[in-house]
């Protein structure tokens, strides 16, 4: 079955300091969504990636789509404390536009003063 | 809109008891999600659903079951509980391609 990996599954920055998390799959996907979950949160939507080689940006995080669709990148620039929490990437397995939605295994992400 | 709400936040359960995780969405969403995620782990798809009366197994099903009578309501149903079921659990509903959660359930089995 689809496996979706991400690297690394965990980050330590100083604020200030730049951060990226990739995220590849097993399978070419039709679209690619990432999430953020604070700790003892829930997942919350950020953005959707449909177009190959596409690059979206919101504020300081920038978010790329591979251009065969297997793989995506999240960078943020100028980590700050709030951006603290685990992001994943998540892409229908199956090559249908939703259906069964499969997560990454996420990237923690740790920022310190 | 409450958005999607899951019933109970936290509960304990004994190894072989039975319970029902409840679900449900005011947004008319017809695709909705069961995740099960383990402490620092990723989610991981438990059954899923693409409008009422259909229902389909995703990564990790067994020892879990699902119903799915209305667009609103996607219950959980887990039968004799094993320590292995100790999870948070998530509901989820998709609209377009953005999915919408729940606040979760931690679930312990002891």
């Amino acid at each position: 079955g689809q496996q979706v990996m991400q690297i690394p599954q965990y980050q330590h920055v100083q604020e200030g300091e730049d951060f990226t998390t990739y995220c590849n799959s097993s399978t070419t996907l039709s679209n690619i969504q990432w999430y953020k979950q604070r700790p003892g949160g829930h997942p919350v939507f950020l953005i959707q990636l449909v177009k190959s080689g596409e690059v979206k940006k919101q504020k300081r995080l920038t978010f790329q789509f591979g251009e065969a669709k297997k793989n995506s990148s999240l960078h943020i620039t100028a980590t700050q404390t709030t951006d603290v929490g685990t992001y994943f990437c998540a892409g229908p397995q199956g090559g249908g536009t939703a259906s069964k939605l499969t997560f990454g295994t996420g990237t923690r992400l740790q920022v310190t003063l | 809109n409450a958005g999607v709400t899951q019933t109970p936040k936290f509960r304990i359960l004994k190894i072989g008891q039975s319970m029902t995780l409840q679900c449900t969405q005011d947004m008319n969403h017809n695709y909705m999600y069961w995740y099960r995620q383990d402490p620092g782990m990723g989610l991981k798809l438990i059954y899923y659903s693409v409008g009422a009366g259909i229902t389909d197994k995703g990564e990790v099903p067994n020892g879990y079951n699902v119903s799915r009578s209305t667009t609103e309501d996607f219950p959980l149903r887990l039968e004799l509980a094993a320590p292995s079921q100790t999870s948070v659990y998530f509901c989820a509903s998709m609209f377009g391609t953005e999915a919408f959660f729940g606040q979760g359930t931690r679930l312990t089995v002891v």
